[in-house]
């Protein structure tokens, strides 16, 4: 079947840009999580959702960081006023509840 | 402070030999961990994943090890082959404390020499 797909997969925005970036996660995975991985680090956790249900945010860096879930599939990620420190590969990931989460392609983020 | 270590950045293995990736964690709430392979410009591939009950998963050529008194695991690949090639990250999980987020080690990247 299909897996988790992300888009777009590449971004550049200029620095103070609005950016929302998409995940659709394989069809019935009910847990949903974002990632944030810089150059040459590991990927870091950013949010998880259960359902429509964010049910842990602690990763986000900072209030520009927004993410959704509205019907419990596809979920957005939004960063307002995007500053160079956030240029990365944004990665999202589904599960069916088990620990194992299976990952989207990414988003490259370069902010100008 | 990083809770998942991968201290060696990369690794050169002739094809055919095996290959050992350690992975070292300083949080004792850890119980479920994988490994995950990585292609450039590509998402993390799940390979293998091991419970904090077992100290052994096998599966086909990858085998990973758990040593919990060592907080320390190891995924071996033998035989080793050219398509193995990427970067390996370790993550640890503590889903008995309701914590679903993984916990990556910054990688180590695996050459496989023909």
């Amino acid at each position: 079947g299909a897996g988790v797909s992300q888009s777009p997969r590449y971004k550049v925005a200029k620095r103070g840009q609005d950016v929302a970036l998409r995940c659709d996660p394989i069809s019935g995975h009910v847990s949903l999580f974002w990632y944030q991985q810089a150059l040459g680090q590991g990927p870091e956790f950013l949010t998880y959702f259960q359902n429509e249900a964010q049910l842990d945010k602690s990763g986000l860096p900072s209030d520009r960081f927004f993410a959704e879930r509205p019907e419990g599939s596809v979920s957005t990620l939004k960063i307002q006023r995007t500053q160079q420190e956030d240029s990365a590969v944004y990665l999202c990931a589904s599960s069916d509840g088990t620990e194992t989460q299976y990952f989207g392609p990414g988003t490259r983020l370069l902010v100008l | 402070d990083q809770q998942v270590k991968q201290n060696s950045p990369s690794l050169s293995v002739q094809e055919g030999r095996i290959s050992i990736l350690n992975c070292d964690y300083t949080n004792s709430m850890f119980d479920y961990f994988l490994w995950y392979k990585k292609y450039p410009a590509e998402g993390p591939t799940f390979l293998i994943s091991i419970s904090s009950i077992k100290d052994k998963n096998e599966d086909g050529r990858f085998t990973v090890f758990l040593n919990k008194s060592a907080k320390h695991l190891s995924l071996h690949i033998v035989p080793s082959q050219p398509g193995d090639s990427a970067v390996y990250f370790c993550a640890a999980t503590s889903p008995g404390a309701g914590s679903y987020q993984l916990t990556f080690g910054k990688g180590t990247k695996l050459s496989v020499i023909p």
